[in-house]
């Protein structure tokens, strides 16, 4: 079974420039997840979808973070602009059911540097 | 919400056992989650508890209070692929949102 699949995996930008994530979760998981982890730390959730409805998206900054999930498979996150701050690295997980007892399956990660 | 405590760092020997904690304080439970995490990679699922007890899974185990707000992970027979970041994760009562604690950084050492 392939797992969680995410890109890129590294991504470079200046402050104020845009930047863009995709993320394809494991085949037929209807939920997912976007994490932000600053090193050092746990991560944190961004955003939660259920098929291509948001969840929870309370911890999201959406004056400058965008979400979508269109079809109720890949998913994108977007910064636009970014600021210094958002370095980190942006996890997308996935789960079969979404509900309080399934497992999270991670992917890779996009390890974002924001000059 | 949710506030969740482990220790930054810990060191052990190689073979010996070490027991990771994790405290939390919620305002909804629906069970506590451990992952492992090595450096630059993805957090991978180690054990889920949600009653209270001993959960074991070969060198690993996980135990749950919830009425303590209490968990620990216990690594047996430590290996050096045991070293890693070790992440507590509870997760809350509103469609599954699972809050992380910072982790905790376990060293192994021959």
């Amino acid at each position: 079974e392939a797992g969680v699949a995410q890109s890129p995996r590294y991504k470079i930008i200046e402050k104020r420039q845009s930047v863009a994530f995709w993320c394809n979760p494991i085949s037929g998981h209807a939920t997912l997840y976007w994490y932000q982890q600053i090193l050092g730390q746990g991560p944190k959730l961004l955003i939660q979808f259920q098929n291509n409805g948001v969840v929870d998206d309370s911890q999201l900054p959406k004056d400058r973070f965008s979400a979508e999930r269109l079809k109720g498979v890949d998913s994108t996150l977007k910064i636009q602009p970014a600021k210094l701050e958002d370095s980190a690295v942006y996890l997308c997980a996935s789960s079969l059911v979404g509900s309080s007892t399934d497992t999270q399956y991670f992917g890779p990660g996009t390890r974002l540097t924001v000059l | 919400g949710q506030n969740i405590d482990q220790p930054t760092e810990m060191t052990a020997t190689e073979g010996a056992i070490v027991q990771i904690n994790c405290t939390y304080q919620t305002s909804g439970f629906n069970g506590l989650f451990w992952y492992q995490q090595h450096a630059g990679e993805a957090p991978t699922f180690l054990s889920y508890n949600v009653l209270d007890g001993l959960e074991e899974k070969g060198r690993f185990s996980s135990f749950l209070s919830r009425s303590k707000g209490y968990s620990y992970l216990l690594l047996k027979e430590l290996q050096m692929k045991d070293s890693a970041s070790y992440l507590c994760a509870v997760r809350g009562t509103n469609a599954g949102k699972s809050t992380f604690g910072d982790g905790t950084t376990l060293t192994v050492k021959p």
